[in-house]
């Protein structure tokens, strides 16, 4: 499975927009970029994935590089229910379903 | 999006007790699904493929006969852990991932283990 790199951890202001990189630079044509985020004693949840083009659903944005090598999680406005542990994982169309979880980035979101 | 339940959300047993987890996806169905042990402090670790009709595949390091995994239908997997030690306490997770596309997987609430 292709790796990825995330800062160990990021502090945000509340209502403050929120920028999570992530680095992928061996990452190959089929695969799909997800981000899941784990609240606190909380299974992950699911936030967004992407291929190749910029993603905007009701929770967030990803901002895919051109060369796709890194990419953005976006919060527009950080709540202190966003507080947790976000995750950057690459898939494998047709390949295995299995995700392999790294230490992700913790983001602290301050009042 | 989808839903996965697991039950009980924590349980607290005797060493040398076996204890069964169930995952269940609630509006999907599901012909894999994974078990992930997550220790304090720690990240999701992968544990076993569940797989409805056959066996589970477990990772390196898993013992197969401590951690008996049975996928009875299409909406149901369960996690038994047999003769329970202190150390299985952990936070079990299970997830189910959507069949067709990207493989987005959806994720239970967990299961708190704690074995005295």
């Amino acid at each position: 499975d292709a790796k990825t790199t995330q800062p160990n951890s990021m502090e945000s202001n509340e209502e403050e927009p929120v920028h999570l990189p992530c680095n992928h630079s061996t990452i190959s044509g089929t695969d799909y970029i997800h981000w899941y985020r784990q609240l606190p004693s909380q299974g992950p949840e699911y936030v967004i994935h992407g291929l190749t083009s910029n993603v905007n659903n009701r929770m967030a944005s990803l901002a895919i590089a051109e060369d796709r090598k890194s990419s953005t999680l976006i919060l527009h406005r950080a709540t202190l229910r966003d507080a947790a542990v976000y995750y950057c994982i690459l898939t494998f169309q047709g390949g295995s379903e299995k995700l392999v979880f790294g230490k992700g980035t913790k983001l602290t979101v301050n009042p | 999006g989808a839903v996965v339940s697991q039950h009980p959300s924590w349980v607290i047993c005797k060493s040398g007790t076996s204890v069964k987890i169930e995952c269940r996806s609630l509006d999907f169905q599901a012909t894999t699904m994974f078990w992930y042990r997550q220790f304090p402090k720690q990240s999701l670790m992968l544990m076993a493929t569940s797989n409805e009709g056959s066996k589970a595949t477990y990772e390196q390091g898993v013992e197969k006969d401590k951690f008996l995994i049975n996928h009875a239908s299409l909406t149901l997997s369960t996690l038994t852990v047999t003769s329970a030690h202190p150390e299985d306490s952990s936070f079990y997770i299970c997830s189910a991932p959507v069949v067709a596309g990207p493989r987005t997987q959806y994720f239970g609430p967990g299961t708190r283990l704690t074995v005295l």
